[in-house]
Order: C-alpha cells, then structure tokens, then sequence
C-alpha cells in the first residue's frame, strides 16, 4: 500500500522568505507525485507533478519540487513567498494506471508581513 | 471548460437522516472519486467510478454508498447519519484512459454538518 507523510503540518514565514514544506512517500511501486493546493472554503487545486522524466518540476507561480527516489521524498520549495501562498497544501502519490491517490494529512503555510 | 461540479454546497442534517449529495464531472471525464475531509483526519478515500463500476473503496462502513450514471455524473449516499459524518465531502474526476496519468480535478466540496 502506498502512503504519504508530511512532516510539517504548520509552517509559519514572513513574507519574500524561502520555504520548504517536506513529503516522503511509502511505495512498492512506481509512483506519480503531486502537490495539490486548498485555499479556504475551496476544493484542491493541482500546483505540480511528477510523473516522469526530469526530477526537478515547477508551477507557473514558482513553486519547485523534486523527486528524490533514494530519499523516498517530493519536497516542495519556493525561494520567496507571498501573502498570497497562505494556503493549505497537500502532498500526494498514486501509481500509473491507478486511480486510488493518496495524501498526506497536509502542511497549513502560513505567510506574514 | 466547465470544471467539477459539487451540490449542495452546503448542507445541514440531523443524527439518523440520510444525505445524497451530487458530482458532475469534467466533460469528457469518465472517472469519478469521492473523499471525505476533516480536520482529525484528513483526506481519507471513499471510493472511485468508472463507467459506471465502482473500482476501489477505501475503509468506510456500509452506510456510504454511491453510484455512477452513464452521463458520468455521480452521487454519493450517507446513511444513518452519525456526528462524525460531519466533513467536507469532495469529488474530484479524471480523464482515465489508458495513459492515466492519476491527476484529479477537485470540485469545491459539499459541506456537510450533522447536528
């Protein structure tokens, strides 16, 4: 059975400050990666993926992850934030061909001024 | 595109009722997932359907059903309401073919309080 840990389930920073938020993952199989996104009182939005390929992936808003298959982990990075990250995020994992994804328990971000 | 769509948004039951709540997909999407979320215990996964088969389940009692439809739209049934079935109800589908590459659409959520 496949299952995701994050490690962190609050993250406080100021703003324009770098930020990790950390995912391993637990998986006998190939695997697909995602880090999906939840504003308040809104569903999940997907901010990136690994499905193959480049281990380093990026969103269009300047979030980076990267798959480290020795470290079973997808560690979600941006150099500076904004107030506008405040948000829930969640990491997840399934395998190709299955559409059963799991997530971790996610990491609440929050950003300061 | 007209992205998931989850009804009601919003919704307030009694201990003992039962509550259909529904999901139309993305067009063109056949796959259709259904998670629970609460603030104790995450997202935690109902179950999928495609093409009108119920594919995978997670660890839910009996109590929670569903059901495709051959237009893909879906629903899912609470039965025997207990406190705890207070949650945010989302579905989220997926164009599954045969290069699947497991990304899932969210819909807002149906927000479900049991009093």
């Amino acid at each position: 059975a496949q299952s995701v840990t994050q490690l962190d389930s609050q993250v406080p920073v100021f703003e324009e400050a770098p930020v990790e938020l950390r995912c391993n993952y637990s998986s006998s199989v190939s695997v697909y990666l995602f880090w999906y996104v939840q504003y308040p009182n809104q569903g999940l939005q997907l901010l990136l993926k690994y499905l193959s390929g480049s281990t380093l992936v990026e969103s269009i808003n300047g979030f980076e992850a990267e798959f480290n298959k020795s470290q079973t982990s997808f560690h979600l990075r941006k150099p500076s934030v904004h107030l506008s990250d405040t948000a829930e995020y969640f990491c997840a994992v399934t395998s190709p061909g299955n559409n059963d994804m799991r997530f971790g328990a996610g990491t609440r971000l929050t950003v300061k001024p | 595109k007209a992205g998931v769509t989850q009804t009601p948004r919003y919704l307030i039951k009694t201990r003992g009722q039962q509550v259909t709540l529904s999901c139309s997909p993305i067009s063109g999407h056949r796959s259709v997932s259904w998670y629970q979320q609460t603030p104790g215990q995450g997202l935690q996964f109902l179950f999928e359907y495609f093409s009108e088969t119920q594919r995978n389940k997670g660890n839910f009692p009996g109590r929670f059903s569903g059901r495709q439809f051959s237009n893909s739209r879906s629903e899912m049934n609470v039965s025997t309401l207990e406190l705890g079935d207070s949650a945010l109800y989302l579905c989220a589908s997926s164009p599954t073919t045969g290069h699947n590459t497991g990304e899932l659409f969210f819909g807002e959520g149906s927000r479900l309080t049991v009093l």
